[in-house]
């Protein structure tokens, strides 16, 4: 079975803080994503990475920073959070290539900005 | 970006009846479609993937046909049940993003 592990699913964090989201996968997966949800605007994808050290921007990259040092490791960096950062982000990963790949996503991290 | 829709937005269905629901998207450049489905509290799980022009899936009681021509796909439940009671998205992927509608919320009735 594939696992995407979140390992924080609840957060409250302060305006200006730095905050990290860790997400790993367990099936050798070279893509993997991070997502946020927000009622009435689907799932947007912030950043993505199909390999080691590389990364490429989603739809909402802004404010926002990413990192992937090891395959089964991808990092969600805001680096200095703020109040509409307050979502609920999720992590997936996927073979490489995207036609055809399941993504299988983590359970969600909640963030709440205060 | 991509432009999904998904339709309806949400949906009240009485236990046993069937239903069905719509997704568009553009239809250049389309490599594939994928089905999830979101129960609350649990993470997205795939449904199906479909990657040509009149492909039907099946899975139990719901089934998928895709139309990469005219840009849609139908998902319909057959018989629903209170285990039905999710969010559906459709996400098809062009080029190298795979981009996800806002979803379908189904309520199954008791």
């Amino acid at each position: 079975d594939v696992k995407v592990t979140q390992s924080s699913r609840y957060l409250v964090k302060r305006t200006g803080e730095k905050v990290f989201l860790e997400c790993v996968q367990d099936m050798d997966h070279e893509n993997m994503f991070w997502y946020r949800q927000d009622p009435g605007l689907g799932l947007r994808l912030i950043y993505f990475s199909y390999d080691v050290k590389m990364k490429e921007k989603g739809d909402i990259p802004e404010g926002y920073s990413v990192s992937r040092e090891k395959k089964e490791r991808f990092s969600l960096i805001l680096e200095s959070a703020s109040t509409n950062q307050t979502s609920m982000y999720l992590c997936a990963s996927s073979l490489l290539g995207y036609s055809g790949n399941t993504i299988y996503f983590g359970e969600g991290s909640w963030l709440t900005v205060v | 970006i991509l432009n999904v829709e998904q339709s309806p937005q949400s949906l009240h269905v009485q236990e046993g009846d069937s239903t069905n629901f719509t997704c568009s998207f553009p239809s250049s450049n389309f490599y594939a479609l994928h089905w999830y489905r979101w129960e609350t509290a649990k993470s997205p799980e795939a449904l199906f993937v479909m990657t040509l022009n009149g492909d039907e899936k099946k899975k139990g009681r719901i089934s998928a046909t895709l139309n990469t021509k005219e840009g849609y796909s139908y998902l319909y439940i057959k018989g629903s049940q209170p285990e039905d009671s999710a969010t559906y998205l459709c996400a098809p992927n062009r080029d190298d993003k795979i981009i996800f509608g806002k979803g379908t919320r189904l309520h199954i009735l008791p």
